[in-house]
């Protein structure tokens, strides 16, 4: 089966500019998780959908970021306007649900504030 | 609040010998999970294990295998005859019995392996 998709796989940008990346999770699972992954850290989650609705946004910096999860398939996250610390991989994951199955991580964007 | 250490950055092994990547959390739970997962190089992040807190049992899966001790609250992560494929960022990860989705993770320790 497909694993998860994510584009663009790198981004560069100076800061105060607006990003966006996108995330197609695996077909048929309901939750899809955001991670920040900063240099040289384990990756934080940002934001959690339960189909399309919100489970947990408690660390999502949400004067900057926001993320959406229309008809509860893909997913958009966007920064704006973006800050240097803002430099990180985003990871998306998806899992069936939110009980114990295991969480699928795409390959991540890369973003790069200047 | 629920915190993972993963207090080596680095660790370094030769082929096919045997190595352990240690980690420690802080959680007031009784019910919770913990992973390992595999993080190689420009590439996905992989399950490599899991762990559920009330199983005394320590998880196994070919050549990886935990030692969990719940009391100190150690979960530690045994590779056993090393391969070059095996070099990656390892982060070990927990996530509270029925309450969402959500890992928490520790820093991370990257492992290289001499051929």
């Amino acid at each position: 089966e497909a694993g998860v998709a994510q584009s663009p796989r790198y981004k560069i940008i100076e800061k105060r500019q607006s990003v966006a990346f996108w995330c197609n999770p695996i077909s048929g699972h309901a939750t899809l998780y955001w991670y920040q992954q900063i240099l040289g850290q384990g990756p934080k989650l940002l934001i959690q959908f339960q189909n399309n609705g919100v489970v947990d946004d408690s660390q999502l910096p949400k004067d900057r970021f926001s993320a959406e999860r229309l008809k509860g398939v893909d997913s958009t996250l966007k920064i704006q306007p973006a800050k240097l610390e803002d430099s990180a991989v985003y990871l998306c994951a998806s899992s069936l649900s939110t009980s114990l199955n295991e969480q699928f991580f795409g390959p991540g964007t890369r973003l790069t504030v200047l | 609040a629920q915190t993972v250490t993963q207090s080596q950055p680095e660790m370094s092994v030769q082929e096919a010998e045997t190595v352990t990547l240690s980690c420690t959390y802080d959680t007031s739970e009784s019910d919770y999970y913990l992973f390992w997962y595999k993080q190689p190089p420009s590439r996905q992040m992989i399950l490599v294990i899991r762990q559920e807190a009330y199983k005394q049992q320590n998880a196994t899966e070919n050549r990886f295998s935990v030692n969990f001790q719940k009391a100190a609250k150690s979960f530690s992560l045994k590779i056993s005859d090393s391969q070059l494929g095996d070099a990656a960022m390892y982060f070990c990860a927990y996530r509270v019995y029925n309450q969402g989705g959500k890992l928490i993770f520790g820093q991370g320790t990257e492992l290289s392996v001499k051929p």
